[in-house]
């Protein structure tokens, strides 16, 4: 089955600066990336995703760039805020048959943005 | 825009009682996932049901089963509680034609005393 890494399991940056949180994957057939951001007491918010057919996607702050050949992908936070604060994780998808993909989560990333 | 639904948000049990949590996906979606998060893990698979049959099976328990209704609706039905089950139990949905993107609900916190 797939297998997800994820660095690092914390992170404390000062308001303004980028965060970066690392993951890797084992199964080349996974083919949906997407990443998550989980604030106390909440469910998972689906914050960004990028597909195997693409390298790099962006939407305001938030950028996801895929490494197929290393099978690693990454989350870039720029100009972060006290409210990027939270657990992100990041998983991966491989297609299990009739219409259900099966996410596998890395470990999650404790982000702490300080004032 | 409507979420997923998630009842009750809270349940306290005692060991070996019984549970039901239940999941209404977002309008028109037809495949739902479970999902079992305990203190400070990631989300662990369960089951997830596509057009009211099951489609996958996860880490579940067999004293767990779940089903998905005419509705679209779910529900996970926990027998024998122990101690260990208590968690924060999440359903997801997605839309097959879109089916890559799951949202989550806002969990069911499980309390097993």
């Amino acid at each position: 089955g797939e297998n997800v890494e994820q660095h690092p399991s914390t992170l404390s940056v000062q308001e303004g600066d980028s965060a970066v949180i690392k993951c890797t994957y084992s199964d080349s057939a996974s083919n949906y990336f997407p990443w998550y951001k989980q604030e106390l007491g909440k469910g998972p918010q689906l914050i960004i995703d990028i597909r195997s057919n693409v390298g790099e996607k962006k939407d305001q702050r938030i950028a996801v760039t895929l490494n197929k050949t290393a099978k690693h992908f990454s989350l870039h936070i720029t100009e972060t805020q006290p409210e990027d604060s939270a657990v992100y994780f990041c998983a991966a998808t491989s297609y299990s048959g009739a219409g259900s993909y099966q996410l596998t989560f890395g470990k999650g990333t404790k982000l702490s943005v300080i004032p | 825009a409507a979420g997923v639904i998630q009842s009750p948000r809270h349940l306290i049990k005692e060991k070996r009682e019984t549970a039901t949590l239940k999941c209404y996906p977002i309008p028109r979606h037809d495949t739902v996932y479970w999902y079992q998060q305990g203190p400070g893990q990631d989300p662990q698979f369960l089951i997830s049901f596509y057009e009211k049959m099951q489609s996958d099976k996860g880490s579940i328990p067999d004293r767990f089963s779940a089903q998905q209704f005419s509705d679209y609706h779910s529900e996970l039905n926990m027998s024998s509680l122990e101690l260990g089950d208590s968690a924060l139990y999440f359903c997801a949905s997605s839309y097959r034609d879109r089916g890559l993107e799951q949202y989550f609900g806002p969990g069911t916190r499980l309390t097993v005393t």
